[in-house]
């Protein structure tokens, strides 16, 4: 089992609806989660970061962090065709391994316009 | 520069070669990271930095994997006797400090034929 779990999809949506993204981590240890968006061939660009329980919003995306469920998710409000791409979740620990996080191996999004 | 940046982006080299990727930071950033993504799966942590030193060197595969940063800024990652299992996208990021939001450069594809 992987310590960041994710579903590798695909997950497809039509334009204007929400993508939700979730992710589930076996380290109880994490204490910072982060989304990363990866288009096919470019390296992975951070749109979130969340370090307690509860939502964080910045414009169309929400994060949410459930520590004692141990589950990440991101969500995507009205979904548009640039968003296709493969979402990464990470997860980080606390303490003297805090430099290391582990990733999830992605899922991928399709926005069908 | 803006940016974290990686080079060589390609890099082609014969079984058995040494090779050096090299990363240069955000100007800034004190933490630096090395990753590898192999394709459909999540990068890969190898190692990190926090200023001069290496903090946790414990992704690095084996000993033909070395990582430098002299001078607390730009980092060489150095591979010896290169096997085709080496063969995947080296991604480096830097955040300010460890555990606060990482940024990816564009990677170094490396390919060992």
């Amino acid at each position: 089992q992987k310590e960041v779990e994710q579903n590798s999809g695909p997950l497809s949506v039509p334009e204007g609806a929400i993508a939700s993204l979730n992710c589930t981590y076996s380290d109880r240890g994490s204490q910072s989660f982060f989304w990363y968006r990866q288009y096919s061939g470019k390296s992975p660009e951070l749109i979130m970061s969340i370090y307690s329980n509860g939502d964080k919003e910045d414009g169309r995306f929400t994060a949410q962090l459930n520590k004692a469920s141990q589950y990440v998710s991101l969500l995507i409000r009205d979904s548009q065709p640039s968003d296709s791409a493969t979402y990464l979740c990470a997860a980080t620990p606390y303490g003297t391994n805090a430099g290391k996080s582990t990733f999830g191996d992605g899922t991928t999004l399709t926005v069908k316009p | 520069g803006a940016g974290v940046s990686q080079t060589p982006s390609n890099k082609v080299t014969e079984k058995g070669k040494y090779v050096e990727l090299r990363c240069d930071p955000i100007s800034g950033h004190t933490a630096l990271y090395w990753y590898r993504q192999s394709l459909g799966q999540g990068p890969e942590f190898l190692i990190y930095f926090q200023g001069t030193g290496a903090a946790d060197d414990s992704g690095l595969p084996n000993d033909r994997f070395f990582a430098v940063r002299p001078e607390g800024s730009v980092s060489t990652l150095k591979i010896q006797r290169t096997e085709r299992g080496d063969s995947a996208v080296y991604l480096c990021a830097s955040s300010y400090t460890v555990n606060t939001e990482a940024f990816f450069g564009q990677g170094t594809r490396l390919t060992v034929v």
